[in-house]
């Protein structure tokens, strides 16, 4: 597509419960970032994927939190057994190549709440 | 010390006056400079990319790198309301994939 697009935007959930974010990055991109942006806060980094491998989890807060990616393309980030704390943006970028020296696109994140 | 150093702001100007945003940083390394600017509810865009130093300009906004400095800036000419929004920056060095932000400089442009 012609930007970094995720659904839903907003996704309002109990505790407790389980999420799926969804991210579609730019055609061709092969490098992918998940991020969550808290309020009045800068962004935290959560994963990087280079094509479907995920060589860096490190940004991950929980075992609760889970990402993957299919045909090098869509990426799913998978929150567990929910907690108030989650509520956040969760944003997502691509790239030409994690190591392409070319910068991110995001798209409009998701925005979480969670009761 | 964090890598990236941005004023939170609110900054607060006039329209039509001329905005300076800045980032300071502590990685000698960062090559590559980039701004955002993020509207309310929305994603970050990407304003202006840099490598190295020196300005690039673009329309009314011109991003300035001083590599001895540490410090880079956005400078936005002829404010408008419509530049009410954060603007973040982002460095990266080569040979990563790591792209590390500021925090984000919250800009009021009054009518």
């Amino acid at each position: 597509g012609a930007g970094v697009s995720q659904s839903p935007s907003n996704k309002v959930t109990e505790k407790g419960k389980d999420v799926e974010l969804r991210c579609d990055p730019i055609s061709g991109h092969t490098a992918l970032y998940w991020y969550r942006q808290s309020l009045g806060q800068g962004l935290e980094f959560l994963i990087y994927f280079q094509g479907n491998s995920a060589p860096d989890k490190s940004g991950l807060p929980s075992d609760r939190f889970s990402a993957e990616r299919t045909g090098g393309s869509v990426s799913t980030l998978t929150i567990q057994r929910t907690q108030q704390e989650d509520s956040a943006v969760y944003l997502c970028a691509s790239t030409t190549g994690g190591y392409s020296n070319q910068p991110q696109h995001f798209g409009d994140g998701t925005r979480l709440s969670i009761l | 010390q964090k890598e990236v150093e941005q004023d939170p702001g609110p900054l607060s100007v006039p329209e039509g006056a001329i905005v300076s945003l800045n980032c300071t940083y502590s990685n000698s390394a960062f090559q590559y400079f980039m701004w955002y600017r993020q509207y309310s509810r929305k994603g970050p865009e990407l304003l202006m990319y840099t490598y190295s130093s020196g300005n690039k300009e673009d329309g009314r906004f011109t991003a300035q790198v001083d590599k001895s400095s540490k410090y880079i800036s956005l400078f936005i000419r002829d404010s408008q309301p419509s530049d009410s929004a954060t603007y973040l920056c982002a460095m990266k060095t080569s040979g990563t994939y790591k792209y590390i932000f500021g925090t984000g400089t919250r800009l009021k442009v009054l009518a």
